[in-house]
């Protein structure tokens, strides 16, 4: 499985934008990449994915690196709620299974 | 939106006991999973099941099993619950049975916190 990379922490201000790396060198052609984030005490809850080119919706952005070696999920204006862990995943064509990694956990400031 | 129900948010269970763990899903997925969550490990996964009677085993099957009776509906069992399988134990279907729709995203439940005493 192609593996990704992220910093353990962040923290940002409430009200600014985010921007929550992820290093993927090994990607292959076919893998999606996934991101979800777990709340505190929730299970991990699905934010966005992409495969070539960059996505918007309701909850986030995702940019991806036009070499398709990293990405950048960006909450456009952090709330006190997005303080969570945000992982990062590729999803390759057949897998079935999800593997998760440490993920990165943001801290929002007041 | 689907929505994943796991039956109980805490448990406390003796060694040995059986252990039921009940999950409901209602969006009519196909694939369901279960993981378990610790500090320092994080999410692994322990069977996953692609159709009704089908599993497959994960990363960390010792000591569980698995029932898939009907679709919507995923069970896991501890035969006999040890202290090694207090653990956050989470739950997730997914519409993509066969890996082939990578685009396709999990819904997970809320967790159950199972402790073993």
């Amino acid at each position: 499985d192609a593996k990704t990379t992220q910093p353990n922490s962040m923290e940002s201000n409430e009200e600014e934008p985010v921007h929550l790396p992820c290093n993927h060198s090994t990607i292959s052609g076919t893998d999606y990449i996934h991101w979800y984030r777990q709340l505190p005490s929730q299970g991990p809850e699905y934010v966005i994915h992409g495969l070539t080119s960059n996505v918007n919706n309701r909850m986030a952005s995702l940019a991806i690196a036009e070499d398709r070696k990293s990405s950048t999920l960006i909450l456009h204006r952090a709330t006190l709620r997005d303080a969570a862990v945000y992982y990062c995943i590729l999803r390759y064509q057949g897998a079935q299974k999800l593997v998760f990694g440490q993920g990165t956990r943001l801290t929002i400031n007041p | 939106d689907v929505k994943v129900t796991q039956s109980s948010r805490y448990l406390v269970k003796r060694t040995g006991e059986k252990v039921f763990l009940e999950c409901v899903q209602d969006m009519d997925h196909e694939n369901m999973f279960w993981y378990r969550q610790d500090p320092g490990l994080g999410l692994r996964l322990i069977y996953f099941s692609y159709d009704v009677k089908m599993k497959e085993k994960g990363d960390i099957p010792e000591g569980y099993s698995v029932s898939r009776e009907k679709k919507e509906r995923f069970s896991l069992i501890l035969e006999s619950a040890s202290t090694n399988q207090t653990s956050m134990y989470l739950c997730a279907s997914s519409l993509d049975g066969t890996g082939l729709s990578p685009r396709w995203g999990y819904t997970f439940g809320s967790g159950t916190r199972l402790t073993v005493v």
